[in-house]
């Protein structure tokens, strides 16, 4: 069975800095990955996934993610933030062939100018 | 337009009172779900469908049900409802590839309230 954790559920950064967000993951099978984002009363976006292609995965907005495996890690990171990157993202685990998918807490990220 | 439609949007209901809240997608995709997202505990899967007249649980499915008769469509019922399934609903849709998730497209969400 798969499960997920975001080590930080809240991240401030000044704006133009980098953003850290942490994800730790543990999978029996070769799991695919994803990050998604969503802005307060919105839905859910994807920003990147990871299905056993490229360790470095870019995704929309500037965001990348490296798959660990060595250390089941998925962290996501943009190496500037903007004022829009303010709001919440979810690390997101599934197992091949198994179809259940396991959310982490979430990591809220505030934005200071 | 490709989209998943949830409806209602906003439910207020008593304790007891049977709903269900539809689910739509337009994608032809083969994997349909249900979510519940509660402060501090992210979204978590009540059920999932991989075709139709497949489904099953998730991780809280006590208290809900679901069917599948058709590809595009996955309502969600609540037979009984009670105060602790007030929450914020999401429905997502998503094909499989290889036996792997591919990317899942979410509603907008169903806000019920439980009194």
């Amino acid at each position: 069975a798969q499960s997920v954790t975001q080590l930080d559920s809240h991240v401030s950064v000044s704006e133009g800095t980098p953003v850290l967000l942490r994800c730790n993951y543990s999978s029996s099978y070769s799991p695919s990955l994803f990050w998604y984002v969503q802005h307060p009363n919105k839905g859910l976006q994807l920003l990147l996934k990871y299905t056993s292609a490229a360790t470095l995965v870019k995704g929309i907005n500037g965001f990348e993610a490296e798959f660990k495996k060595s250390e089941t890690s998925f962290h996501l990171t943009k190496p500037s933030a903007h004022m829009s990157d303010a709001a919440e993202y979810f690390c997101v685990v599934s197992d091949r062939g198994d179809y259940k998918l396991s959310f982490g807490a979430g990591t809220t990220v505030t934005v200071r100018a | 337009e490709a989209q998943v439609t949830q409806n209602p949007r906003y439910l207020i209901t008593v304790t007891g009172k049977k709903l269900t809240v539809t689910c739509s997608q337009n994608m032809n995709h083969e994997y349909m779900s249900w979510y519940r997202q509660d402060p501090g505990l992210g979204l978590r899967q009540i059920y999932y469908s991989m075709n139709v007249e497949v489904t099953d649980k998730g991780d809280v499915p006590e208290g809900y049900k679901v069917s599948r008769k058709e590809k595009r469509n996955f309502p969600l019922i609540l037979e009984s409802p009670s105060p602790n399934q007030t929450s914020l609903y999401f429905c997502a849709s998503s094909s499989i590839l290889a036996g792997l998730q591919e990317t899942q497209y979410f509603g907008p969400g169903t806000r019920l309230l439980v009194l």
